[in-house]
């Protein structure tokens, strides 16, 4: 079956420390989207990626880096320059996006990230 | 700017009735898209519905409709004949406008409304 799938489920750093989330998807989507949630919120844009090869901060990129080598792929670290990692970190493709396109982008189960 | 704004942090409805969850968009370009999800607590995202800026009908997948009142900017969520699976965060969100070079195909999204139904 065609999906995203991300890894861990649950992670947990420490202080000073840079943490890798995992997000790979068999759907053939061009795009992907990195989305923070925190509790009683909607979700907010990390970083983006139309392309392979290719990136773009979204709202609150400051503390994350992101990698797109491959179309399959794109990992997120969250560094030690984000000071509040805590949240609920959710993943999503999508095809390119076509003059009022229909397509919705598909989601991830999610990681919840939390400071040791 | 670009805007989503969900009023309702909560509802309530009883099993079997009918539930609108508002949404209202703030937007100054005529092409946009509107989407509805659903988060269970176990936290994957799964999309409902969708309403383009063009379409002359309101969308409608199953049990789910979409009020679309464009002049007053709003897209309000019906669910008809809720079922205790329906219980979930539900968020409405906007396709940014096909003019905003590469941003077009990004969402944004509301503070989402928690319904939960009563058996």
């Amino acid at each position: 079956d065609g999906g995203i799938t991300q890894s861990p489920k649950y992670l947990f750093r420490k202080e000073g420390q840079n943490v890798t989330l995992s997000c790979e998807q068999n759907l053939n989507h061009d795009a992907m989207y990195w989305y923070r949630q925190d509790p009683g919120q909607g979700l907010r844009l990390i970083y983006y990626s139309q392309i392979v090869n290719d990136f773009q901060k979204g709202d609150i990129a400051e503390g994350y880096s992101v990698s797109r080598e491959k179309k399959e792929s794109f990992p997120l670290t969250v560094t030690s320059a984000q000071k509040n990692p805590t949240a609920f970190y959710l993943c999503a493709s999508s095809p390119r996006v076509r003059i009022d396109s229909n397509q919705p982008q598909h989601f991830g189960d999610g990681t919840r990230l939390s400071i040791l | 700017a670009q805007k989503i704004t969900q009023t309702q942090p909560g509802m309530f409805v009883q099993e079997k009735e009918a539930v609108t969850l508002d949404c209202t968009y703030d937007t100054s370009d005529p092409s946009y898209g509107l989407f509805w999800y659903k988060q269970p607590s176990s936290g994957e995202m799964i999309f409902l519905i969708y309403q383009g800026s063009y379409d002359q009908q309101n969308a409608t997948e199953g049990r789910y409709s979409l009020n679309f009142q464009k002049a007053r900017k709003s897209a309000n969520l019906v669910i008809s004949a809720s079922q205790l699976g329906d219980s979930a965060m539900y968020f409405c969100a906007m396709r940014y406008p096909m003019n905003y070079g590469g941003s077009q195909g990004n969402l944004i999204f509301g503070k989402g409304t928690k319904l939960s139904v009563k058996p």
